[in-house]
């Protein structure tokens, strides 16, 4: 059964730093795009920035760009998401989905709740 | 931008009630529309891709329909354990919004 798990979350600064990680079991995470997803009290659910099977296809939302950097090891079957200069509406539930915009998303994660406070 | 309006925002109904949720795009999104439901404190799980092809291991209680712009999910008979929120989300383009504002319904 196809499975995600998020770690990293947690209270951060204001231009502060964190690293999101995401560990695939049940499918052959190099077959699939990957999607992070956040879910923030002000925009509801938006992606955040995907990434092909090989790694070689990226993008990034237009609050994303510049600011957080995805990545993937299909050998070790995980994602990561990079985030700096945080921001607090940056503030959010953030989801690991298989899957890509232009497709459905499933499954996704329990979500790893990231916190931009002072 | 393609924007996602759901209605009603929210909807009360009794168990083996028929519910009914409408999702619009601002512009043509062919079927390109999937349906989400959030039940309280979990992640979204997918019930509906295609507009109308029911996800495996979805109840068939639940059935999405419509084209174009104009988009339904139908729950035909509510069970409690349908509690949640229900969000639809266009996948005809990557580079706009893609979600919709979502739907509580609660069971009276």
């Amino acid at each position: 059964q196809a499975q995600v798990v998020e770690s990293g979350g947690g209270l951060v600064k204001p231009g502060g730093s964190l690293r999101l990680s995401c560990a695939a079991s049940g499918f052959t995470l190099s077959d699939y795009y990957m999607t992070w997803i956040r879910q923030t009290p002000g925009k509801g659910l938006e992606w955040v920035s995907f990434i092909s099977g090989s790694g070689a296809t990226i993008y990034y939302s237009d609050s994303a760009k510049g600011r957080f950097v995805i990545s993937r090891d299909n050998a070790n079957n995980s994602l990561s998401l990079q985030m700096s200069s945080l921001r607090d509406d940056d503030t959010g539930v953030y989801y690991c989905a298989r899957g890509k915009p232009t497709q459905s998303f499933d499954p996704w994660g329990q979500g790893t709740l990231v916190t931009v406070s002072s | 931008d393609i924007q996602m309006t759901q209605s009603p925002s929210s909807v009360s109904a009794s168990v083996g009630d028929r519910v009914t949720i409408t999702c619009r795009a601002s512009q043509y999104i062919g079927r390109d529309l999937n349906w989400y439901q959030q039940k309280p404190g979990k992640a979204p799980n997918l019930l509906i891709f295609g507009a109308s092809s029911l996800q495996s291991g979805v109840p068939p209680r639940f059935s999405g329909s419509g084209s174009g712009t104009d988009f339904t999910l139908t729950i035909s008979s509510l069970q409690p354990e349908d509690l949640a929120t229900y969000f639809c989300q266009q996948s005809f383009t990557t580079l706009v919004s893609t979600f919709g504002q979502g739907t509580k319904v609660e069971i009276k």
